[in-house]
């Protein structure tokens, strides 16, 4: 099992459609997670953090269930602008050491 | 304005010549890490650092260096690129780990 998953996409949803990813993690531990936004060969910019059960910030949502190791992102009113590839990241952390795993990311397209 | 750069942003370069990418910071930031980014593959942690004259391997560290010796770079050495190492490259800090990442606009690198 891949240590952070997602469902590739795409996904193609009229503008105003309200749309969920989710994305699970492998590992038990994992104490932070985030939601990145990458536009075609751009940079990832953080879209939200994830510390506890959950995190809202306008119209994005984000949830964290523990007991089944997923996190998910809602975003409600789409636009036209939020077309882009979303990522999800999970650390994987040990005795002295700290990385952080991306998932494959989610191809959002909104349509006029 | 608090950012990370990278120089250079493309570089096409031949097999076997020695290169290298830099990467600096200027939020004080403990943790810095470097990743490429492939189709299909998503991002890949190279290597990163948890603090000055502290590095440790990624997923993907073979072929690549680093080295830290003041807080604010954390340049990525190819001692002798090959055309595998063809890909996007992007440069992260955190204020440490476990906290989000901010990175940089990315270095695209052909190897020949």
């Amino acid at each position: 099992r891949k240590e952070v998953e997602q469902d590739p996409g795409p996904f193609n949803v009229p503008e105003g459609a309200t749309v969920a990813f989710n994305c699970t993690y492998s590992n038990s531990a994992s104490q932070s997670f985030f939601w990145y936004r990458q536009d075609c060969r751009k940079e990832p910019k953080l879209l939200m953090s994830v510390y506890s059960s959950g995190n809202e910030d306008g119209r994005f949502t984000a949830q964290l269930n523990r007991a089944s190791q997923y996190i998910s992102l809602l975003i409600r009113d789409s636009k036209l602008s939020d077309s882009a590839t979303y990522l999800c990241v999970a650390p994987a952390q040990g005795s002295g050491t700290y990385k952080y795993i991306f998932g494959t990311g989610t191809r959002l397209k909104v349509l006029a | 304005e608090a950012q990370v750069t990278q120089n250079p942003r493309y570089l096409i370069t031949v097999t076997g010549k020695k290169l290298t990418v830099t990467c600096s910071q200027n939020m004080n930031h403990e943790y810095m890490s470097w990743y490429r980014q492939d189709p299909g593959l998503g991002l890949r942690q190279i290597y990163y650092s948890m603090n000055v004259e502290v590095t440790d391997k990624g997923d993907v560290p073979e072929g690549y260096k680093v080295s830290r010796k003041e807080k604010r770079n954390f340049p990525l050495i190819l001692e002798s690129p090959s055309p595998n190492q063809t890909s996007l490259y992007f440069c992260a800090s955190s204020f440490r780990e476990g906290y989000e990442q901010y990175f940089g606009p990315g270095t695209r690198l052909t190897v020949t």
